[in-house]
């Protein structure tokens, strides 16, 4: 099935502790991008991936950071999370010449306390 | 950088009504939209989409209406059903069609009453 795979669905944890939420597509897809999303506020992106070790920021990258080392693969790290950071997070894949063919992962909820 | 916005944040319709969500953006370079539906508990999903030199686009109960000229897209759902309850969000892409940047709505929850 082709998916957008998320983990973990929920995490809970303390201000300063460095965590890896990870994102994996089997669909070949070139580009990649996260996105947080708060009440009011809607789907802000944070960084988009186009291939291979090309990423660039979106609206909102501080604090956060990127890695592309495989085409599947593209995690998200908070080195040092802050309560500003709770949120919903979503990871999205797409072909490069078709944007709605977004196809986003079910969410991690993250809560910094 | 432009934003793209809903007038409403709620909206409630009789099961079997036809509902009508709004979405107001501001980015006339814009050439290409989206409306996804989120159920609660998953991520967006894509419904419909649109180019900027068509101004009403169907699908399977879903029709999409722009009007360039006020800057206005909306998401008609015919016969709404239980299982059309999510919330709604437009995004809008200025490149083309090509997976770049979107900007998205803050989203308008739809519920559907029995």
């Amino acid at each position: 099935e082709a998916q957008v795979t998320q983990n973990p669905r929920y995490l809970i944890t303390v201000t300063g502790k460095k965590l890896t939420v990870t994102c994996s597509q089997n669909m070949n897809h070139e580009y990649m991008s996260w996105y947080r999303q708060d009440p009011g506020l809607g789907l802000r992106q944070i960084y988009y991936s186009m291939n291979v070790e090309v990423t660039d920021k979106g609206d909102v990258p501080e604090g956060y950071k990127v890695s592309r080392k495989e085409k599947r693969n593209f995690p998200l790290i908070l080195e040092s999370p802050s309560p500003n950071q709770t949120s919903l997070y979503f990871c999205a894949s797409s072909p490069l010449d078709r944007v709605h063919g977004y196809t986003f992962g079910s969410g991690t909820r993250l809560t910094v306390v | 950088g432009e934003s793209v916005g809903l007038h409403l944040p709620t909206l409630s319709v009789q099961e079997g009504d036809n509902s009508i969500i709004n979405c107001a953006y501001s980015n006339s370079a814009s050439d290409y939209f989206i409306w996804y539906k989120q159920e609660s508990g998953k991520g967006p999903q894509f419904i419909i989409d649109i180019r900027s030199n068509m101004d009403k686009r169907q699908g399977q109960r879903v029709t999409v209406l722009l009007n360039k000229t006020v800057k206005h897209l909306s998401l008609q759902i015919a016969a709404t059903q239980p299982g059309d309850s999510a919330v709604y969000f437009c995004a809008e892409n200025p490149g083309g069609g090509s997976a770049r940047q979107l900007t998205f709505g803050s989203g308008t929850q739809l519920t559907v009453l029995p």
